[in-house]
């Protein structure tokens, strides 16, 4: 059946380690999102993309990275240049075609940095 | 800058009665708003949506209703079930940012029996 996959579900990661997200979609949506959720916060927008092998910086951009190199998936590096990196990390797609501005989201992943 | 507030962390309501869930937001360019339901460690997911040009938009047992005017919006649940147990996240999008949603901080709800 049709979604997205995010892994791992938890990871833990040492200081100064850089550390990626997968995310994984079967729904053939052009675009994907990478959010951020922080205790008592809504979610922030990291990075989305809106078509292969193009992406735009989202509110939070500073110390993340992204590609697209695939329609399908949409990897987020967390990288030791963040300098709060302990969230919860939800992919996002959705379809331009449908115009409703729906997310359909992942399970997320729990980054947790010692 | 928060665009969009929930100012409710939390609501606590009876199994039966209504659930009233309030938004608001500061920018005008925003023409289109929509309502997540999430569980813990799980992905939000969408419950419903409105679109700037109506006041209201009924879905079963859930309601949203938008006041233009007042930069405001809600969400009724009735009747609200132990199941509806979840935070509630109000979003927004503006015609020009199409898929980037604002979203607020959240609101717990607890249905009790």
């Amino acid at each position: 059946d049709g979604g997205i996959t995010q892994s791992p579900k938890y990871l833990f990661r040492k200081e100064g380690q850089n550390v990626t997200l997968s995310c994984e979609q079967n729904l053939n949506h052009d675009a994907m999102y990478w959010y951020r959720q922080d205790p008592g916060q809504g979610l922030r927008l990291i990075y989305y993309s809106q078509i292969v092998n193009d992406f735009q910086k989202g509110d939070i951009a500073e110390g993340y990275s992204v590609s697209r190199e695939k329609k399908e998936s949409f990897p987020l590096t967390v990288t030791s240049a963040q300098k709060n990196p302990t969230a919860f990390y939800l992919c996002a797609s959705s379809s331009p075609g449908e115009n409703t501005g729906e997310l359909f989201f992942g399970e997320g992943s729990r980054l947790t940095v010692l | 800058d928060q665009q969009v507030k929930q100012n409710s962390p939390s609501l606590s309501v009876q199994e039966g009665r209504i659930s009233i869930l309030n938004c608001d937001y500061t920018n005008s360019m925003f023409d289109y708003f929509l309502w997540y339901k999430k569980y813990p460690a799980e992905g939000p997911t969408f419950l419903i949506s409105i679109s700037s040009i109506k006041d209201k938009n009924e879905d079963g047992r859930f309601t949203v209703f938008l006041n233009k005017s007042a930069k405001h919006l809600s969400l009724h649940i009735v009747p609200s079930q132990p199941g509806d147990s979840a935070v509630y996240f109000c979003a927004a999008s503006a015609y020009d940012s199409w898929g980037k949603l604002q979203f607020g901080a959240g609101t717990q709800v607890v249905v009790t029996p």
